[in-house]
């Protein structure tokens, strides 16, 4: 089965601080991985995706097999990053959807 | 094209009532899911459609859910004999297959069972 963990409920950075937000995934394929975002009042959207290898806002995310992590960073947060943010990993061809995390709630202070 | 619309956005109702919440996707995406969502938790898969192929519903939480799409548009996801459990944030997303991992969302519709 495959599963996707993000340990932290909650992060609370300063301004200006580098952001990582983390997140490991089991499954025995080749996932395809995503970070999702939602913004307060907004609904759910794509932030990134790893096979594209963008930087989107600012953020970028690095798929590691070995450590089956796709961790979230941002080397300067800005208070707009404020959100609540999901892992989600697709099993890539499968019929499923996608399997998301718990979600950490990001919080950037002034 | 606004995006995926939901409706009703609230829904309250009591323990025993049966529910459809409706789901509106981009027009041009042939693939239409619904997920749950509950409080502290991620969105949680539980059917999805091709065009008006059901692909997928092993995962409906139970006999009780239902989802049809049968034009291959819009989908409507009912819930019969509603129980207290079943209060959450139901959300739809749609896709192109092309894109499958890359989902649009609605806006959810918030169930709320008394």
């Amino acid at each position: 089965a495959q599963r996707v963990t993000q340990p932290e409920k909650l992060l609370s950075v300063f301004k200006g601080a580098p952001v990582e937000l983390k997140c490991n995934y089991s499954y025995s394929g080749s996932p395809e991985l995503f970070w999702y975002v939602q913004y307060s009042r907004q609904r759910l959207q794509l932030l990134l995706r790893h096979i594209s290898r963008e930087s989107i806002k600012g953020f970028t995310a690095d798929l590691n097999k070995g450590e089956t992590s796709f961790h979230l960073k941002k080397p300067f947060a800005q208070e707009e990053d404020s959100a609540m943010y999901y892992c989600a990993l697709h099993s890539g061809g499968g019929a499923d959807g996608l399997t998301f995390g718990k979600g950490t709630h990001l919080i950037i202070q002034p | 094209d606004t995006g995926v619309s939901q409706n009703p956005r609230h829904k309250i109702t009591k323990r025993g009532q049966n529910v459809t919440f409706r789901c509106d996707p981009i027009s041009e995406h042939n693939r239409l899911y619904w997920y749950r969502q509950t409080l502290g938790q991620g969105p949680e898969f539980l059917t999805y459609f091709q065009n008006e192929a059901q692909l997928e519903k092993s995962r409906l939480l139970s006999d009780r859910f239902s989802a049809e799409r049968p034009k291959g548009s819009f989908s409507t996801l009912e819930i019969q004999r509603t129980e207290q459990g079943d209060s959450a944030m139901y959300l739809c997303a749609s896709s192109l297959v092309a894109g499958a991992g890359e989902l649009f969302f609605g806006e959810g519709s918030r169930l709320t069972v008394l």
